[in-house]
């Protein structure tokens, strides 16, 4: 079993949609976890951390289900700008960052 | 600069060749980590530095990899006896995280491309 598993999609949406994508881990001693935005090309870049009670950033919202070992991110009110490759990330030991395939989001006008 | 910097941009190479990818971290970061990433995958970890020592090299795939960071800023990745298979992006990222915690952003460079024709 992979550490980090991740749908690839890709999620086709119209803007304005709102989609979640889901990202399970397999180390339950797992201590960090976030999401990275990749844009076609382009480096991987920090969205946002995940923190156990649940965290938001404007149109986005991430949670952590320890029990269930899985991350979401909710993005709402899609934007055509939001169009990239979403990347789950665990550090399950140390301070080695383990990203997932990613998630591939698609917002259509 | 004040990004992570990456050199070569590009590097194509014969099979059986010797490649070397340098990384240039943001200055003060002393955590440094190596990813290669092929198309349509994730960043696959290959090694993570903390200061001058290699901290965690589980990810590099074999003996051909070797990776260094003498003096605890520039790194250098290493590939002996390259293979097809080992064609990819190779990624360099940076960190001000210390033993203390992290902040969780890595701060990546653009990017070495390899292609092993």
């Amino acid at each position: 079993r992979k550490e980090v598993e991740q749908d690839p999609g890709p999620f086709n949406v119209p803007e304005g949609a709102t989609v979640a994508f889901n990202c399970t881990y397999s180390n339950s001693a797992s201590q960090s976890f976030f999401w990275y935005r990749q844009d076609c090309r382009k480096e991987p870049k920090l969205l946002m951390s995940v923190y156990s009670s649940g965290n938001e950033d404007g149109r986005f919202t991430a949670q952590l289900n320890r029990a269930s070992q899985y991350i979401s991110l909710l993005i709402r009110d899609s934007k055509l700008s939001d169009s990239a490759t979403y990347l789950c990330v665990v550090i399950p030991q140390g301070f080695s960052f383990i990203f997932g395939k990613g998630t591939r989001l698609l917002v259509k006008p | 600069g004040a990004g992570v910097s990456q050199t070569p941009s590009n590097k194509v190479t014969e099979k059986g060749k010797y490649v070397e990818l340098r990384c240039d971290p943001i200055s003060g970061h002393t955590a440094l980590y190596w990813y290669r990433q092929s198309l349509g995958q994730g960043p696959e970890f290959l090694i993570y530095f903390q200061g001058t020592g290699a901290a965690d090299d589980s990810g590099l795939p074999n003996d051909r990899f070797f990776a260094v960071r003498p003096e605890g800023s520039v790194s250098t990745l290493k590939i002996q006896r390259t293979e097809r298979g080992d064609s990819a992006v190779y990624l360099c990222a940076s960190s001000p995280l210390g033993l203390a915690g992290n902040t969780g952003e890595l701060f990546f460079g653009e990017g070495s491309r390899l292609t092993v024709l």
